[in-house]
């Protein structure tokens, strides 16, 4: 079976421009989540979805990020305008049902500097 | 106070010894616990999850959990090099089910 599926695997970008992340999840799961890693702050979840519709974005660092999933199996994360400190490594993951004992599948990854 | 805490390490183990990870949590009524390991570079894959109060046991992995105590650990038996990882502790909130809270994991070194 096939995972998640991130793209690109690799961003560099010069700040103030436009970021786009992409994520598929495992078809069935219901759950979709955005998580960004840092060394100094771990995994840290920003956004997560149920049924394509988004449940709690109260992990979003401000409003410069945005995160869409038009449908079951396509999510995007937006960053606009990108600034250095949003260097990073987001992960999107994806679980098939509520996370109580039902685990989550975590994509490769997508490894951003903002230079 | 974090609302999971683990030490960062890095824990340095010889070959085939057994390496004991801990993790403990804030929130009392969390319900689901799960281990991630993370090779460097790489994204976190589940280990095991534990629920109950007690020991699971899955292979060279035993998770414990102490509900009353608020920690979890995770013991590894005979520690290969192929074990050095990060292991992320990562917790079911009481408030929302559906998410989890990560640990900033601890650093497992295995020496030949």
């Amino acid at each position: 079976d096939a995972g998640v599926i991130q793209s690109p695997r690799h961003e560099v970008t010069e700040m103030g421009q436009e970021v786009t992340l992409r994520c598929k999840p495992i078809s069935g799961h219901d759950y979709l989540f955005w998580y960004r890693q840092t060394m100094m702050r771990g995994l840290e979840l920003l956004i997560y979805f149920n049924n394509n519709v988004p449940i709690d974005d109260s992990g979003m660092p401000e409003d410069r990020f945005s995160a869409k999933m038009p449908n079951a199996s396509f999510s995007t994360l937006k960053i606009q305008p990108s600034e250095p400190r949003d260097s990073a490594v987001y992960f999107c993951a994806s679980s098939p049902r509520q996370g109580l004992f039902w685990p989550q599948h975590f994509g490769d990854g997508t490894r951003l500097s903002i230079l | 106070q974090k609302e999971v805490e683990q030490n960062s390490g890095p824990l340095s183990v010889p070959e085939g010894a057994i390496a004991s990870l801990n993790c403990t949590y804030s929130d009392r009524g969390s319900q689901s616990f799960f281990w991630y390991r993370q090779y460097s570079g790489k994204s976190p894959e589940l280990i095991m999850f534990i629920y109950s109060n007690g020991d699971k046991e899955d292979g060279r992995f035993t998770a414990q959990l102490n509900k009353a105590s608020q920690y979890v650990s995770l013991l590894i038996r005979d520690s290969q090099p192929s074990d050095s990882a990060t292991y992320l502790c990562a917790v079911t909130p009481r408030r929302d089910t559906d998410k989890l809270i990560f640990g900033t994991g601890t650093r497992l070194q295995v020496f030949p």
